[in-house]
């Protein structure tokens, strides 16, 4: 499978500030998704992140609070802006390999608290 | 809404017994299922995956899948202390992305 980091592993930024998380792979992947772990709860999706075009958002998530990026196939970034402490998450990227088998696989994830 | 379903827990099974988790899932199109493992502070690792009806097995684990009750299940055979971590349960939604349960804590005590 895919060698999937994450920048920064963790953080601890105060309200009203803006943090991009990073997502690199080593290979070229067909898909990335960008979650959300709130504290104590299971996974949410946020987006699909699209190569070239504007990524797809899920219900309950906007570009305007998490805009998306991903220039190339192997690269994208979240940004959370204006931030609460609802905000407070862990982010998780995840990418779909290629080869005609839809496994996901996640990148190590960044610790969000905000203060 | 897709939903899917799991007990909490903690189930709680001695090192060396049979630990069994159970999902089911209210998207009837649904294709594919998954079972990932979260340890504390980690992030999830996908452990199996299943697409057709029956029993797929890799190693101690064990995917059952019956698409009728819409039900997936892992088993993990001679459960180790080191199999203690939360089990999350994912299904394939439209375009590939997973919509998953709420996570299944397994405790295996020595």
């Amino acid at each position: 499978s895919a060698v999937i980091s994450q920048k920064p592993s963790r953080d601890i930024c105060q309200r009203g500030t803006s943090l991009t998380i990073q997502c690199q792979v080593d290979s070229q992947v067909t898909m990335m998704f960008w979650y959300r772990q709130q504290p104590g709860q299971s996974l949410t999706l946020i987006a699909t992140a699209n190569q070239g075009s504007e990524a797809t958002y899920e219900s309950g998530f906007v570009i305007d609070k998490f805009p998306i990026s991903r220039p190339n196939l192997t690269f994208s970034t979240l940004t959370v802006s204006n931030m609460s402490p609802e905000d407070s998450s862990i982010y998780l990227c995840s990418v779909l390999t290629s080869g005609g088998i839809n496994e996901q696989f996640f990148g190590p994830g960044t610790r969000l608290t905000v203060l | 809404q897709k939903e899917v379903e799991q007990n909490s827990g903690p189930l709680s099974v001695p090192e060396g017994a049979i630990a069994s988790l159970n999902c089911t899932y209210s998207d009837r199109g649904s294709q594919s299922f998954f079972w990932y493992r979260q340890y504390s502070g980690k992030s999830p690792e996908l452990i199996m995956s299943i697409y057709s009806n029956g029993d797929k097995e890799d190693g101690r684990f064990t995917a059952q899948l019956n698409k009728a009750s819409q039900y997936v299940s892992l088993l993990i055979r001679d459960s180790q202390p080191s199999d203690s971590a939360t089990y999350l349960c994912a299904v394939n939604s439209y375009g590939n992305k997973l919509v998953f349960g709420a996570g299944t804590i397994l405790r295996v005590k020595s």
